[in-house]
């Protein structure tokens, strides 16, 4: 099993472009998030989904949005980038209420 | 407003020694406490995890030490290795929502020196 994986690893955008990151699981796993990680703030969720069809916000999710069109797939949208989103994003599943396992990242840079 | 508090943001121990990491939390409500592992480049895996009906829970070097009353939980790793080196975050949560979303602190770097 893959467990789950990020595309792309990294990337470079000029304020204004948009973007999708996509996130892939093989686990069958219900829940699925997106973080974004920053120097001294830890993880901050962005959105989460509990369900193929289903998405919720979470602690950070303005200038973001996310699609959950298939249960192994987990989509996080940029409309228009801003230098303030320069930073790591993870995303994780879970199966339930148990523990979350977390992808290898990707790291965005807006100029 | 940060929910988990989480110190030091750095700390250098010498191999064998024992480090600490502490965690404070403001929301009552939170009954599920697990300690996330990093190392540079990778995804945060679980190291460890405990319940607040719990004082400590113990596996292998890692030990989570948890006082309810304080709303505080602590990572101790004993013996620490060199391999121990990469960055830790605790995290609270509600174990019985849906969605099992989780707060975490901000981090600490630890670096074992051999």
């Amino acid at each position: 099993n893959a467990g789950v994986t990020q595309t792309p690893k990294f990337r470079v955008l000029k304020t204004g472009q948009s973007m999708t990151l996509l996130c892939a699981q093989d686990m069958n796993h219900e829940y699925m998030y997106w973080y974004r990680q920053d120097p001294g703030m830890g993880l901050r969720l962005i959105h989460y989904s509990v369900g193929e069809g289903t998405t919720a916000k979470g602690e950070v999710p303005d200038g973001y949005n996310v699609s959950r069109l298939k249960k192994q797939n987990f989509l996080l949208g940029l409309e228009s980038a801003a230098p303030s989103q320069t930073s790591v994003y993870f995303c994780a599943s879970s199966y339930g209420r148990h523990t979350q396992y977390f992808g290898p990242g990707t790291r965005l840079t807006v100029l | 407003q940060q929910q988990v508090k989480q110190s030091p943001q750095s700390l250098i121990v010498q191999k064998g020694g024992i480090s600490i990491i502490n965690c404070a939390y403001e929301n009552t409500a939170f009954d599920y406490f697990p300690w996330y592992q990093q190392f540079p480049g990778k995804g945060p895996a679980l190291l460890i995890a405990i319940r607040p009906d719990v004082s400590e829970k113990k596996e292998g070097r890692f030990t989570i030490s948890f006082n309810k009353s304080a709303k505080q939980f602590s990572l101790h790793i004993m013996d620490s290795q060199p391999g121990d080196s990469a960055t830790y975050f605790c995290a609270a949560g509600f174990i019985k929502a849906a969605g099992n979303k989780l707060t975490f602190g901000g981090g600490t770097r630890v670096l074992v020196k051999p």
